[in-house]
């Protein structure tokens, strides 16, 4: 079966305060990792997708990198408008979408 | 625009009766997830179809029901036997590659 676990459940930064949310995962046949951004009462919102162990994306002050067992979500300099749950899900070899339970972030300014 | 629109965007349902929740998309995509999201919880899956007329259980189905009749449209059904409805709905669309879009979201509430 395949599983996500996300950690720290929450994290408190002060503005500018660089740091990293981890999501561990085992996954038959990874098909892709993705992470998503969710604010309060609304839905996901797509943020990166990861294939393969050494890559890489960027968008903003977020990088996510994968290797074979987790992904790490890096935010640099973080503002206060970043504070927001990031989830984090993988796609396996039978296409089932498997989402953890999510990092609250809050940034203090 | 292309995307997902869920509807309605909040429900309330007395003990007992069934209610759908309504999720279209105009993004051409194949696949269609439902998720269920409880307070502090991450997504929980509840049914998934990666071809019209073909839907498979995610982890908490029961007491759920669907249907795959047209490409665009995935529709959810409460029914009574779910004991703990209570909750807000996500419907989502994916491209091959995985890449999944979200609607709004419907939060349904039993009264």
């Amino acid at each position: 079966e395949d599983q996500v676990t996300q950690s720290p459940e929450a994290l408190r930064l002060q503005e500018g305060e660089s740091s990293s949310l981890n999501c561990s995962y085992t996954v038959s046949g990874l098909r892709g990792l993705f992470w998503y951004r969710q604010d309060p009462g609304k839905g996901p919102e797509f943020l990166f997708t990861l294939y393969s162990a050494g890559e890489e994306k960027e968008k903003e002050r977020l990088k996510a990198t994968l290797t074979k067992k987790e992904s790490f979500l890096h935010i640099t300099a973080p503002k206060p408008e970043d504070s927001a749950t990031y989830l984090c899900a993988v796609t396996g070899a039978n296409s089932k979408l498997t989402f953890g339970k999510g990092i609250t972030l809050s940034v203090r300014p | 625009d292309g995307g997902i629109t869920q509807s309605p965007k909040y429900l309330f349902r007395k003990e007992g009766q069934n209610v759908t929740l309504s999720c279209e998309q105009n993004l051409n995509h194949d696949a269609m997830y439902w998720y269920r999201q409880d307070p502090g919880q991450g997504l929980r899956l509840i049914y998934y179809s990666q071809i019209v007329n073909d839907f498979q259980k995610g982890d908490i189905a029961e007491g759920y029901s669907v249907s795959r009749e047209k490409k665009e449209s995935f529709p959810l059904t409460v029914t009574s036997a779910q004991k703990n409805p209570t909750a807000f709905y996500l419907c989502a669309s994916s491209t091959r590659q995985g890449e999944a879009f979200f609607g709004q979201g419907t939060r349904l509430t039993v009264v």
